[in-house]
């Protein structure tokens, strides 16, 4: 199976700030990449898929990069609205992972 | 509006079975790939497998391999998770999502609660 590191698991930052997430995987996995956001009590949102395409109706100040084995999610000038939990998956192979997650806080 | 609407969920005992049911609605759900994610609490998300189009072949998780079935009827619109010899560490919320691009969940249930305790 397919090992997903992802880190860190928190994060503080204020409104204006940019910030990066890394998930790592234990094999090359190509582009086959997402990237989820959760707030509590609600079901996860799908952000980016084939590792840097956001999807429809997500914020350009969300972005990703990579291939391979390493991943990063970047979001600048952050927003109120952006302090969540991020979850990264790994689509290659069966079965899929997710990363452990990382919880945005505001500082 | 694609709507995805999760039933059956509640509180069972270990060794037991229950069976999920997710409701489609909004979009053709013979032409997507449908996914079950689970949540236990205050945890992340855990993957727990997949089936395709036609209903052909299903994928499953470590941890639910050979004890979970998912099904799905497409002249139905529905999706299904039969559950046997629950654990308690399948305690978690179920999420059924659509599998858009290949397998990313571009929507998603409100998600149920299954209980597994004595």
């Amino acid at each position: 199976d397919v090992r997903v590191t992802q880190s860190p698991a928190f994060l503080s930052a204020s409104v204006g700030d940019r910030v990066t997430i890394t998930c790592r995987t234990s094999q090359s996995i190509s582009s086959f990449f997402a990237w989820y956001q959760q707030k509590p009590g609600r079901a996860p949102k799908l952000l980016i898929y084939a590792a840097s395409t956001l999807l429809s109706g997500v914020p350009s100040r969300f972005s990703g990069s990579g291939s391979g084995t390493e991943f990063t999610l970047t979001i600048t000038n952050l927003q109120p609205d952006d302090f969540a939990t991020y979850y990264c998956q790994q689509l290659n192979s069966y079965p899929s992972t997710f990363g452990q997650g990382t919880r945005l806080e505001m500082k | 509006e694609v709507q995805l609407v999760e039933s059956g969920g509640g509180l069972v005992q270990p060794g037991g079975s229950l069976r999920l049911s997710c409701a489609a609605s909004g979009f053709t759900f013979k032409e997507y790939y449908m996914s079950w994610v689970r949540q236990a609490p205050g945890k992340g998300l855990e993957w727990v497998g997949n089936i395709e189009k036609d209903g052909s072949d299903q994928h499953y998780g470590d941890s639910v391999r050979g004890r979970f079935t998912i099904s799905r009827d497409n002249a139905k619109s529905s999706l299904h998770l039969q559950m046997n010899s629950l654990r308690v560490e399948d305690t978690a919320v179920y999420y059924c999502a659509r599998g858009n691009w290949g397998w990313n969940c571009d929507h998603w249930g409100q998600g149920i609660l299954v209980t597994v305790s004595s």
